[in-house]
């Protein structure tokens, strides 16, 4: 069946760093790729999302590009700020209306 | 625009008893989620509805979990006996419900079981 795998966490990082959280799917057809980020205390929000391949995804400095040869829809940002300290989940949707979630990532930012 | 809306928002309470926690999707959304998180567990899907009709309740974990859709503004998931392996956060969401759309989340609601 489909599935979502994403790095383990916790990641923790410096204010001002490169972030890199990996995630791969396993899907019979073509997919429709999400992060959702979840804040303390909140429940899980859409951070961005790609509906086909070679699409690019992208919200608050946040950008994430839909590989389908390598299966993969890694999330990048550039220099993260304290206020980026979340969990961070990968997730797909395919035809239906069911969405698979990875694990999550959390991540925790230091000033 | 209202987001989607759960309650309540914190349920403590002894071992079992029954719990029902309510949820109230964004108006115009037909498909609708219940979750339950957990640290060991992660997030579980435990069933969703498209237009008020439960699809998949494969994730229901036992006989002592139910819910119910009787309308496109109201769900209910009732927990009778609750067990203190049932302490979680349950978490509703919503979407059109035209397939491979963004799922929106309630805040949650956090569930204590003595």
């Amino acid at each position: 069946g489909d599935s979502v795998t994403q790095m383990e966490g916790p990641v923790t990082l410096s204010e001002e760093a490169f972030l890199t959280i990996n995630c791969t799917y396993t899907a019979t057809g073509y997919p429709s790729l999400f992060w959702y980020v979840q804040y303390p205390g909140e429940g899980l929000q859409l951070l961005l999302k790609a509906t086909k391949a070679d699409d690019k995804g992208s919200n608050k400095g946040f950008e994430a590009t839909y590989r389908k040869e390598t299966t993969s829809f890694h999330l990048e940002k550039g220099s993260v700020q304290v206020s980026d300290s979340a969990v961070y989940f990968c997730a797909l949707t395919q035809g239906g209306f069911k969405t698979i979630f990875g694990a999550g990532t959390r991540l925790f930012v230091k000033a | 625009d209202a987001g989607v809306i759960q309650s309540p928002r914190h349920e403590v309470t002894e071992m079992g008893q029954e719990v029902t926690l309510r949820c109230k999707p964004i108006s115009g959304h037909n498909s609708l989620f219940w979750y339950r998180q957990t640290m060991m567990r992660g997030l579980e899907l435990l069933i969703y509805f498209n237009n008020n009709v439960p699809i998949d309740d494969s994730g229901m974990p036992e006989d002592r979990f139910s819910a119910k859709m009787p309308n496109a503004s109201f769900s209910t998931l009732k927990i009778q006996p609750s067990e203190p392996r049932d302490s979680a956060v349950y978490f509703c969401a919503s979407s059109l419900g035209q397939g491979s759309e963004t799922q929106y989340f309630g805040p949650g609601t956090r569930l204590l079981v003595l």
